[in-house]
């Protein structure tokens, strides 16, 4: 069976800009987080969703957005982007407890 | 609020040696407990998590953990370190509140193995 798959693998984009990453959970998981990972930091939790309702919200601000498609996949979107938006984007799905992450996008803000 | 904490940001061993990588919780209720392997430039693969039942929790890859309530503890062992094992390691909690459900997780310890 399939992971957890995310795109793009790399992206660079320049201050101001605006970003969406993707991501598709493993088949019959029904929610989706998305992590932040700064370099040397544990990953931080963005959003949950399950059932394309929001479930939970980290401490992120409003330039952070996120939706989850009837095919339970989901977009996370962040606008005016910082140069302190440069980390590792995880995305997981969960069944039981338990989260099972995808490779990750790594995002570079120049 | 909730929180993990994991005692040291690097730790080096020679291979052969014991791994132990330390982790803390705060939290009133017990939560689920995780431990996480991160090779460079990739996700994170779960090693061995702790839900209910038995405390001492076996892994992939001879990794263990046990989780003891009364130190508020998870600390995650190997008894012989392989090469392989070189990687970052992080403890996470799983943290329920109102309807959601996230992992908290702690800085990391990035392990060595020398030769």
């Amino acid at each position: 069976d399939a992971g957890v798959t995310q795109s793009p693998t790399h992206l660079i984009k320049t201050r101001g800009q605006h970003v969406t990453l993707r991501c598709s959970p493993i088949s019959g998981h029904k929610s989706v987080s998305w992590y932040q990972q700064v370099l040397g930091q544990g990953p931080q939790f963005i959003f949950q969703y399950y059932e394309k309702e929001e479930r939970g919200r980290g401490n992120f601000p409003d330039r952070f957005s996120a939706r989850q498609f009837p095919n339970y996949s989901s977009e996370l979107n962040v606008n005016a982007l910082l140069l302190g938006d440069s980390a590792l984007y995880l995305c997981a799905s969960s069944f039981a407890h338990e989260q099972y992450f995808g490779p990750g996008t790594r995002l570079t803000v120049t | 609020a909730q929180s993990v904490t994991q005692l040291g940001s690097h730790v080096s061993v020679s291979e052969g040696a014991l791994v132990l990588l330390r982790c803390n919780y705060s939290s009133s209720v017990p939560p689920y407990l995780f431990w996480y392997v991160q090779y460079p430039n990739q996700g994170l693969q779960l090693l061995l998590k702790y839900t209910t039942g038995a405390t001492l929790v076996k892994g992939i890859n001879g990794f263990e953990a046990e989780f003891k309530k009364s130190e508020t503890s998870f600390h995650l062992t190997k008894p012989s370190a392989h090469m392989s094992d070189a990687a970052e390691y992080f403890c996470a909690a799983n943290i329920n509140q109102g309807g959601s459900e996230k992992l908290v997780f702690g800085k990391g310890t990035k392990l060595t193995v020398n030769p």
